[in-house]
């Protein structure tokens, strides 16, 4: 039973544009979610992370949105980069206290 | 750099054979975790260490262990290996005993033949 789900594992975005990559959860108990970047022959680096207290977080470019009631997360990149090519993960936790438990990530290309 | 190393790389073994993979975590990091990415999956969690202690476990196998030693690095070992068990084995490394956030070494890639 996968308790952390990226239903799209591939997206495909113009340089400059807006890259969007989803998340669904299934455990009402998740309340710390994560996202990570891999790429190809490298290990997964975190990139933003967002607690349930709160629905937006930002850094730099990148906006992780939070919506608990539907048990959605999503991950917006603006402007997308061609380095931003790369597998991105999504990750969930209870209270930072369980280990992670990861989606199966989205192939993101950005294409210039 | 995440400061998390992964020994070998690469691994190529035969069915039944019995493999150690090493992880080294970043300096001052108290926790380990194992992870395994099978084609096409997520990574799934295997087990936590913490300060030399196991804390959690995953769905890891009975054909699977792992320690972690007083100098804080850990080991997987995998035995009578199956074609099954190929895929990428990640340690990651957190300073306290939750997740946040988890420091990833670049894997150690086993091939079963």
């Amino acid at each position: 039973d996968q308790q952390v789900k990226q239903n799209s594992p591939s997206l495909s975005v113009q340089e400059g544009r807006i890259s969007i990559l989803n998340c669904d959860y299934t455990n009402s108990m998740f309340d710390y979610f994560l996202w990570y970047k891999k790429y190809p022959a490298e290990g997964p680096t975190f990139l933003i992370s967002i607690s349930s207290i709160k629905d937006k977080n930002e850094d730099g470019r990148f906006t992780v949105f939070l919506n608990k009631s539907a048990k959605h997360l999503s991950l917006h990149i603006v402007p997308s980069q061609p380095g931003d090519s790369a597998v991105y993960f999504c990750a969930a936790s209870n209270s930072g206290n369980t280990p992670l438990v990861f989606g199966k990530g989205t192939r993101l290309s950005v294409i210039a | 750099d995440s400061g998390v190393t992964q020994t070998p790389k690469h691994l190529i073994t035969a069915t039944g054979q019995r493999v150690t993979l090493r992880c080294s975590p970043r300096s001052g990091d108290l926790s380990v975790y194992w992870y395994q990415q099978s084609l096409d999956q997520g990574l799934q969690f295997l087990i936590q260490y913490y300060n030399g202690e196991e804390r959690a476990k995953g769905n890891i196998l009975e054909r699977f262990s792992a320690q972690q030693f007083p100098d804080l690095h850990s080991e997987l070992n995998l035995s009578s290996l199956e074609l099954g068990d190929s895929a990428l084995y990640f340690c990651a490394s957190s300073v306290k005993l939750n997740n946040s956030p988890l420091h990833f070494g670049n894997g150690t890639r086993l091939t079963v033949t």
